[in-house]
């Protein structure tokens, strides 16, 4: 059974900070991992897809990587700003049984930048 | 901007009490997904369809939970005889699956809050 690791499950910075957000994933078979920020009260919003195929992958600040081998993805977000604050969630695509996948989420980690 | 939304955005209802959503997906997607995120958890899988076809349903579907999705456009979530433990974050999410599921990315609404009394 796929699961879905995000430590740490809560983080404090100070603005201008860089930092990593990590995901584990226990099952290599995937299609895909997506980063995804959630607002508190709202909806997700896709930040960043890895294909399985692909070791990372950029969108103006924020790097996101994956390791398939070892179950492994990183967020990077480089310069915090306090907009940034939010939690962030992983997902993976994964396939087994003929199914045609759907996303397994982890628990998210919740980010506040301080001014 | 024609991003996917969701009907209401926020539901409060008595126990035993039915309650429908609604999801429009975004217009050239192919694939809606339902999903059901309770605090401090990630979201759920629940159910998805492919244009009108229901391809996979969750074990947390259970025989109360329906979903439809008639002209491969809007879906409805209903829920029968809802319970305290049906109060989430109900979302759903539209995606175009084209060859693969390799590079398919899910959009997903704002959700609806769902709260049993």
């Amino acid at each position: 059974k796929q699961e879905v690791t995000q430590i740490p499950a809560a983080l404090s910075v100070p603005e201008g900070e860089n930092l990593v957000l990590n995901c584990s994933f226990t099952d290599s078979a995937i299609y895909n991992l997506q980063w995804f920020r959630q607002d508190p009260g709202k909806g997700l919003t896709s930040l960043l897809l890895i294909q399985s195929s692909q070791r990372e992958q950029t969108s103006g600040r924020l790097n996101a990587s994956l390791d398939k081998s070892s179950g492994r993805s990183t967020l990077y977000i480089a310069a915090s700003q306090p907009g940034d604050s939010a939690t962030y969630l992983c997902a993976v695509r994964h396939y087994y049984g003929g199914s045609q996948g759907n996303l397994i989420f982890g628990k998210g980690t919740k980010l506040s930048v301080k001014p | 901007d024609t991003g996917v939304s969701q009907d209401p955005r926020h539901k409060i209802t008595k126990r035993g009490q039915n309650v429908t959503f609604r999801c429009d997906p975004i217009s050239e997607h192919n694939r809606l997904y339902w999903y059901r995120q309770t605090l401090g958890q990630g979201p759920e899988f629940l159910t998805y369809f492919q244009n009108e076809a229901q391809l996979e349903k969750s074990r947390l579907l259970s025989d109360r939970f329906s979903a439809e999705r008639p002209k491969g456009s809007f879906s409805t979530l209903e829920i029968q005889r809802t319970e305290q433990g049906d109060s989430a974050m109900y979302l759903c999410a539209s995606s175009l699956r084209q060859a693969s599921s390799t590079n398919e990315k899910l959009f997903f609404g704002s959700g609806t809050q769902l709260s049993v009394l």
